[in-house]
């Protein structure tokens, strides 16, 4: 069954440093998007990206943040300067069309040192 | 701005039937879903709904009322492995689309 896929599984930083997350979504897709779950909290949306560009981002995505689709496959989220704050599991999500459901990644767990 | 209301906690018995309520406000709806989440894992889906009405799947059903703001998601059947957190999400079109998650119910259910 096709899924998406998110690596790192776990990735630990040091404040102030830049992290790159990346998440193949499912192939035939063509919504991708970026939450974020703060330990113990609810699932938070950051970006949705449609025909290579944003087509919506929440205030939490601000210019600390960044996606880029580099290829055909591969979606990235990149987060400048680290923060204590940004720990948190990050989930990609992709979708085949608009009325269709999300599919999860199984995340990213960020920690920042 | 959107809203989403959903209990903290339930509590059930295994085989019994369980009803997690969701309110909701927003401008732009177009679509209510229903994830399941354990902990430390991703949300997985349930169900969607769009139109007013139920919808069936398996042992899980999903309501929705959107002239008032409300949706259910029932559990029958309860097993052991239904434990977990239940997320109601709303998606808005607002220029673009956006999925907005509740904080979720956490069911504990027991022998």
């Amino acid at each position: 069954e096709p899924e998406v896929t998110q690596t790192p599984s776990h990735q630990v930083t040091q404040m102030g440093q830049e992290v790159i997350l990346h998440c193949v979504p499912i192939s035939n897709h063509l919504y991708f998007y970026w939450y974020r779950q703060i330990l113990g909290q609810k699932v938070e949306f950051l970006v949705s990206f449609y025909n290579n560009e944003i087509s919506e981002k929440s205030e939490i995505f601000d210019d600390q943040f960044s996606v880029e689709r580099p290829d055909g496959s591969n979606f990235t989220l990149k987060i400048r300067s680290t923060k204590l704050e940004d720990s948190a599991m990050y989930f990609c999500a992709s979708r085949e069309r608009t009325n269709t459901e999300a599919f999860f990644g199984q995340g990213t767990r960020l920690t920042v040192v | 701005g959107q809203n989403i209301d959903q209990p903290t906690e339930m509590t059930a018995t295994e085989g019994a039937i369980v009803q997690i309520n969701c309110t909701y406000q927003t401008s732009g709806f177009n679509g209510l879903f229903w994830y399941q989440q354990h902990a430390g894992e991703a949300p997985t889906f349930l169900s969607y709904n769009v139109l007013d009405g139920l919808e069936e799947k398996g042992r899980f059903s999903s309501f929705l009322s959107r002239s008032k703001g409300y949706s259910y998601l029932l559990l029958k059947e309860l097993q052991m492995k239904d434990s977990a957190s239940y997320l109601c999400a709303v998606r808005a079109h607002t220029g673009g689309f956006k999925t907005i998650f509740g904080a979720g119910t956490r069911l504990f259910v027991k022998a």
